[in-house]
């Protein structure tokens, strides 16, 4: 079965120092795979796809598929990033979000 | 347009009682999800619509769920006979058909059954 698994809740670190946030996928398909961010009080969004190979307010994401990860990361870590993040694989384009539990980044002053 | 538009925003029920939510899509927007989401869970799957017809449901939407978009456009979930293992946060999303993939999320609507 397809699954997307969050290793950590919580992720707690220093402003400043690097973050880097698990994701592992089973799929035996070809994945498109996200990571969305929901900040306090706000809505669930998107904050990068794997296929735009872009960086997002910092953060990078790349897909190994031999690691079948998707690991997040960013050098600096700043207060605002304090979210709940949420990896996220799709199947077929356009269709349902399979979502792993979250975690919880907490960055500290 | 706003975003995606979920109404009502909270709702309390006692169990047994039947529970309507409305969801209003991004107006361009063909496709709407439906995902449940509980205490320190990822949002899970329920259902999805590509304008009027429903794709897929997922295997835990009970015969006591039903989910319909008749024009296209809003979607309303319906629960029958609520029980207390509804209890959640109920997110609607929506897309276009054959885009990158990203759906848009509405704010949820938390219900509590008592």
């Amino acid at each position: 079965a397809q699954r997307v698994t969050q290793p950590e809740k919580l992720l707690s670190v220093f402003k400043g120092a690097p973050v880097e946030l698990k994701c592992n996928y089973s799929y035996s398909g070809s994945p498109e795979l996200f990571w969305y961010v929901q900040y306090s009080r706000q809505r669930l969004q998107l904050l990068l796809r794997h296929i735009s190979r872009e960086s997002i307010k910092g953060f990078t994401a790349d897909l190994n598929k031999g690691e079948t990860s998707f690991h997040l990361k960013k050098p600096f870590a700043q207060e605002e990033d304090s979210a709940m993040y949420y990896c996220a694989l799709i199947l077929n384009q356009g269709g349902k979000l399979i979502f792993g539990q979250g975690t919880e980044l907490s960055v500290k002053p | 347009d706003t975003g995606v538009s979920q109404d009502p925003r909270h709702k309390i029920t006692k169990r047994g009682q039947n529970v309507t939510f409305r969801c209003d899509p991004i107006s361009e927007h063909n496709r709407l999800y439906w995902y449940r989401q509980t205490l320190g869970q990822g949002p899970e799957f329920l259902t999805y619509f590509q304008n009027e017809a429903q794709l897929e449901k997922s295997r835990l939407l009970s015969d006591r769920f039903s989910a319909e978009r008749p024009k296209g456009s809003f979607s309303t979930l319906e629960i029958q006979r609520t029980e207390q293992g509804d209890s959640a946060m109920y997110l609607c999303a929506s897309s276009l058909a054959g885009g990158k993939g990203e759906q848009y999320f509405g704010p949820g609507t938390r219900l509590t059954v008592t």
